[in-house]
């Protein structure tokens, strides 16, 4: 089943505890993506990847890594967690070219994060 | 920069009617992609329906249809004959054609379907 997943689905952790949320994906696909969405604002880009090794800042960047060292991998890494970064983060992928390329994203089922 | 604005945070509708979310953007570019996304209280993310910017005949997927107005930058969602399944969150989302994987998502609309 094509499928992106994500671990772990609700956290609770507290300030300045490094961690990192999993996202994996059997598709093949070439693109990756990690989104935040909180209420009102509604889901906001953080980070992108659109090949091995190579990742560029979407709209909300700030206080967040990531990295793509293998093509079906791409790891949310928050070094610091502060309370702002309360939220519900979900994880694409799509493919970079063929017929579906142009629309079909794909997306793991999101993770609670709560930041004390 | 690109911008996607959905003015209704929240919408009710009867079951069997018709109801409209607007959504309008702002972009320089002319060669894009708009979507509709629907996310039930799974949260799971859904796509609904997609228009190429290029292409003027307004997309149609069965009940939803979309009323595309290049000029005017307005991309709204009809949802013909609705039902309670159809009840969630609807978010508006822009990409341009080719290059990056960028896409600029409203701040979404509730909708309420009424038995």
């Amino acid at each position: 089943e094509a499928q992106v997943t994500q671990n772990p689905r609700y956290l609770i952790t507290v300030t300045g505890k490094k961690l990192t949320v999993t996202c994996s994906q059997n598709m093949n696909h070439e693109y990756m993506s990690w989104y935040r969405q909180d209420p009102g604002l509604g889901l906001r880009q953080i980070y992108y990847s659109m090949n091995v090794e190579v990742t560029d800042k979407g709209d909300v960047p700030e206080g967040y890594k990531v990295s793509r060292k293998e093509k079906r991998n791409f790891p949310l890494i928050l070094e610091s967690p502060s309370p702002n970064q309360t939220s519900l983060y979900f994880c694409a992928s799509r493919r970079s070219s063929g017929e579906l390329s142009s629309y079909e994203q794909y997306f793991g089922p999101g993770t609670r994060l709560t930041v004390t | 920069a690109q911008t996607v604005t959905q003015s209704q945070p929240e919408m009710s509708v009867q079951e069997a009617e018709t109801v409209t979310l607007s959504c309008t953007y702002d972009t320089s570019e002319s060669d894009y992609y708009l979507f509709w996304y629907k996310q039930p209280p799974s949260r799971q993310m859904i796509l609904v329906i997609r228009q190429e910017a290029y292409k003027q005949q307004n997309a149609t997927e069965n009940r939803f249809s979309v009323n595309f107005q290049k000029a005017a930058k307005s991309f709204s969602l009809k949802i013909s004959d609705s039902q309670l399944g159809d009840a969630a969150m609807y978010f508006c989302a822009y990409r341009r054609t080719s290059g990056t994987y960028k896409y600029i998502f409203g701040t979404g609309t509730r909708l309420k379907v009424l038995a």
